[in-house]
């Protein structure tokens, strides 16, 4: 099993929808979780640190399960410039290791 | 304020040339890590520093590989006799700190060196 697994997409939605990327971790001791995106051949971004209680940034919602081992992101009203390849990160365990990514999920936004 | 930086941005190197990658953290950032992205994959982890010292390099694929960050600031990786499946890209991430708050933990990525070895 590997250690962080995505949805595998793509996902093609038209703009205005609503889109949500689940993501499963194994490594119980990790402690810091995150959700990047990563452009074609550019470097992943960050886009939201993921708090115990989730955590919203505008159109973006983001939410933890610890029990159960599962991350998502929730996108609403997407836009074109939201085309791009969602990374589910956690980190290796202690504070401040390695971060573990997953496969990345494509979203293409279209008009 | 200036990110993460990387040189060279791209390299092409024959079958068994040693090459050297280098990364240039935010100023003030005490973590920096190597990260290895394949075509199609997510990045996987390499080398991780603190400073100076070099805490985890659990992920370097093979004794060819070496990272150092000499004065905790700076770091090259190098990869000697490079090897086909040496080719992707190398990307450097620093990070603030390594402490207890999940922001302390947040990376930031250089745009990455893209290594093709012919």
């Amino acid at each position: 099993r590997k250690e962080v697994e995505q949805d595998p997409g793509p996902f093609n939605v038209p703009e205005g929808a609503t889109v949500a990327f689940n993501c499963t971790y194994s490594n119980s001791a990790s402690q810091s979780f995150f959700w990047y995106r990563q452009d074609c051949r550019k470097e992943p971004k960050l886009l939201m640190s993921v708090y115990s209680s989730g955590n919203e940034d505008g159109r973006f919602t983001a939410q933890l399960n610890r029990a159960s081992q599962y991350i998502s992101l929730l996108i609403r009203d997407s836009k074109l410039s939201d085309s791009a390849t969602y990374l589910c990160v956690v980190n290796k365990g202690s504070a401040g290791t390695a971060l573990i990514f997953g496969k990345g999920t494509t979203l293409s936004v279209s008009s | 304020g200036a990110g993460v930086s990387q040189s060279p941005r791209y390299k092409v190197a024959k079958r068994g040339q040693d090459v050297a990658l280098r990364c240039d953290p935010i100023s003030g950032h005490v973590s920096l890590f190597w990260y290895q992205q394949a075509l199609g994959q997510g990045p996987e982890f390499l080398t991780y520093f603190q400073n100076e010292a070099q805490l985890d390099k659990s992920g370097l694929p093979s004794d060819r590989f070496f990272a150092e960050r000499p004065e905790g600031s700076v770091s090259t990786l190098k990869i000697q006799r490079t090897q086909q499946e040496d080719s992707a890209v190398y990307l450097c991430a620093s990070g603030l700190t390594s402490g207890g708050a999940l922001k302390d933990n947040e990376q930031f990525f250089g745009p990455g060196t893209r290594l093709t070895v012919l």
